[in-house]
């Protein structure tokens, strides 16, 4: 079966830090991996998403980029966090040819921003 | 373009009654719907899913919703709730681009379970 790990799962970091974020997925191929932001009382929001190592596109510009080294991780990162970064961030993963691509969301991590 | 609508932010049920929880979508094109749920400080597990087929769903946890395409509304019932269903609810739509599936989220229903 497949599983979709995040870490850290709590994190505090003062203004102007750089951050990374981590999520793996297990028992899967080529999946297609997804971050999301969370901020509080609003829905998801898709921050990027990526089909293949090395491919990554964003949907919102912002002050948060991501990579994917390799098939099953994909990365989360800042050099400058600002107070406005601070919210629940989801990956998730999912594959076309399976329910139509339905996704799977990992724990989350809480981020805030100081 | 594609948006989903969560009519209500929050419902209150006491514990054993009905809910209902209200989701219109807009699409120029066919599309597939999901329910999932969040409990607190988790990630969102999948509920039900339409794709095909059969117009009412049934899910985990006792949910089912029902797709109506002429009302483009996929509302999430249950018949009897617990206090353990008191958790905030997502409707998405998705869909596929040349190689991806893109998810469209609602902006989330809070259910309150109260005994």
């Amino acid at each position: 079966s497949q599983t979709i790990h995040q870490w850290p799962a709590t994190l505090v970091q003062p203004v102007g830090s750089p951050l990374s974020l981590e999520c793996t997925v297990e028992g899967t191929s080529n999946p297609n991996l997804y971050w999301y932001r969370q901020a509080a009382g609003r829905g998801l929001q898709l921050l990027f998403y990526s089909v293949g190592i090395g491919q990554i596109s964003s949907e919102v510009p912002q002050n948060l980029s991501a990579s994917r080294p390799q098939d099953r991780q994909f990365i989360l990162s800042s050099k400058k966090l600002l107070l406005s970064d601070s919210g629940f961030y989801l990956c998730a993963w999912g594959l076309n040819h399976m329910d139509r691509g339905v996704q799977y969301f990992g724990p989350g991590t809480r981020l805030t921003v100081l | 373009a594609q948006s989903v609508t969560q009519l209500d932010s929050q419902v209150p049920v006491f514990e054993e009654a009905p809910v209902e929880l209200r989701c219109n979508y807009s699409s120029s094109v066919s599309v597939y719907l999901f329910w999932y749920v969040q409990y607190p400080n988790q990630g969102l597990q999948l509920l039900l899913k339409y794709l095909s087929g059969s117009t009412l769903v049934k899910g985990i946890n006792g949910f089912e919703a029902e797709f109506n395409k002429s009302q483009t509304s996929f509302h999430l019932r249950k018949p009897s709730v617990h206090i353990s269903d008191t958790a905030e609810y997502f409707c998405a739509v998705s869909l596929f681009l040349y190689n991806f599936n893109k998810f469209y989220f609602g902006s989330g229903t809070k259910l309150n379970v109260k005994p």
